[in-house]
């Protein structure tokens, strides 16, 4: 089972509003991302999470609030959002952070900010 | 910055032909490869991984490497339409301290049935 579970797979929210994205994992993983995906583009780190602590933020602005309650569970807390940061949200999850290790990747929330 | 290249495409290959995928790297200490196909619209799949010089089998995919060139290929026999999508090549980059996956532009592929 390489399963990484997001939720919600849509949302629309105003730019004043506070929303959340959840992903869950029961794979055992140890490490956590949180990429962002514009049309047409790659996919572009955000955060890494290793043992549930935060090792990598890729100078993300503060509006973007990541979360790791316990190693099932990855959250990315979202307010004052700007149109601009209307993307397709892509967690992915791997054994560890290290060389040789496979990532697997959510669905995906598509996310449109008006 | 650490730099993985690709192809945007399209590349055009008929049903039944091999589609073969480029993919190069900048960073010479990278020892870990990834081929990730995504339709429109859905997230990435994992389909390949490799992590030796040489070739890798799965089916219908084989990945090559080649370190010494900094370079890794992705070879699609009897290609299908249901194929068609963009593949990305990723390298997992520890250059940080903590891995993370870097990921190229991608190469758009089209079956034509």
């Amino acid at each position: 089972d390489t399963e990484v579970t997001q939720t919600p797979k849509h949302l629309v929210m105003g730019m004043t509003n506070k929303k959340s994205l959840k992903c869950e994992q029961h794979m055992g993983h140890r490490a956590m991302y949180w990429y962002k995906q514009k049309a047409k583009k790659p996919p572009e780190l955000m955060f890494v999470y290793s043992y549930e602590k935060l090792s990598i933020n890729e100078s993300v602005p503060s509006r973007f609030s990541p979360e790791c309650p316990n190693s099932s569970l990855l959250n990315l807390h979202l307010h004052a959002l700007q149109p601009e940061d209307s993307a397709l949200y892509l967690c992915a999850s791997s054994q560890v952070a290290g060389a040789g290790t496979e990532a697997f990747f959510g669905q995906g929330t598509r996310l449109t900010v008006v | 910055q650490k730099e993985v290249e690709q192809n945007s495409g399209p590349l055009s290959v008929p049903e039944g032909a091999i589609a073969s995928l480029n993919c190069t790297y900048s960073d010479q200490g990278s020892q870990s490869f990834f081929w990730y196909r995504q339709y429109s619209g859905k997230s990435p799949e994992l389909i390949m991984f490799i992590y030796s010089n040489g070739d890798k089998e799965d089916g219908r995919f084989t990945a090559q490497l080649n370190k010494a060139s900094q370079y890794v290929s992705l070879l699609i026999r009897d290609s299908q339409p249901s194929d068609s999508a963009t593949y990305l090549c990723a390298v997992n980059d520890g250059g940080s301290g903590t891995y993370k996956y870097i990921f190229g532009t991608g190469t758009r592929l089209k079956v034509l049935a």
